[in-house]
């Protein structure tokens, strides 16, 4: 069954700081991932996703993200971060057989300090 | 705008007492989902329709019902809440191409019931 760990349910970075919240998967098959980001009282927003094309792929607000099948990872990163940043961000694998869902991790809540 | 709508966004009920939330989406998608998300836990499926007339068990359906009678609507029924239905609620949307594609999340119903 295809699963998803993220790493760190909190993570907590100064503004202008590296941003890193890790995500592993498991499947059998090869993965379509995703990462989503969740702000307060607001519904889940794409970030970006990977569907085999190229393995660094680059999504909205700066983020972007590594496939490393060695690893089973699929890293969400930013350069620097901004207090806008500041929400709860979900890695999700599609499974593609049967109910065609999105499997999520449990979720990082990201906090920015001054 | 394409989008997912719900409602209502917050709702607080009794036990027992019979309730829907609404979920339509404007992009003409095939694919309609229900989640539910708990903290710790992430996104579990409740329902999923892959079309009109044919929805099918996500992966906690105990004490839910979907129906599907046209393409943009698909509501969620509670027939017997229970506390431990107290959730935050999401639908979810997607074009036919296959699980590569991004899943459109609408705003998220918050449900309490005592």
């Amino acid at each position: 069954a295809q699963s998803v760990t993220q790493l760190g349910s909190h993570v907590s970075v100064s503004e202008g700081a590296l941003v890193l919240l890790r995500c592993n998967y498991s499947s059998s098959v090869p993965p379509y991932l995703f990462w989503y980001v969740q702000y307060p009282n607001q519904g889940l927003q794409l970030l970006l996703k990977y569907t085999s094309a190229a393995t660094l792929v680059k999504g909205i607000n700066g983020f972007e993200a590594e496939f490393k099948k060695s690893e089973t990872s699929f890293h969400l990163t930013k350069p620097s971060a901004h207090m806008s940043d500041a929400a709860e961000y979900f890695c999700a694998v599609s499974v593609s057989q049967g109910a065609q869902k999105l499997v999520f991790g449990q979720g990082t809540r990201l906090t920015i300090n001054p | 705008e394409a989008q997912v709508t719900q409602n209502p966004r917050y709702l607080i009920t009794v036990t027992g007492k019979k309730l829907t939330v609404t979920c339509s989406q404007n992009m003409n998608h095939e694919y309609m989902s229900w989640y539910r998300q708990d903290p710790g836990l992430g996104l579990r499926q409740i329902y999923y329709s892959m079309n009109v007339e044919v929805t099918d068990k996500g992966d906690v359906p105990e004490g839910y019902k979907v129906s599907r009678k046209e393409k943009r609507n698909f509501p969620l029924i509670l027939e017997s809440p229970s506390p431990n239905q107290t959730s935050l609620y999401f639908c979810a949307s997607r074009g036919a191409g296959g699980p590569y594609e991004t899943q459109y999340f609408g705003p998220g119903t918050r449900l309490l019931v005592l």
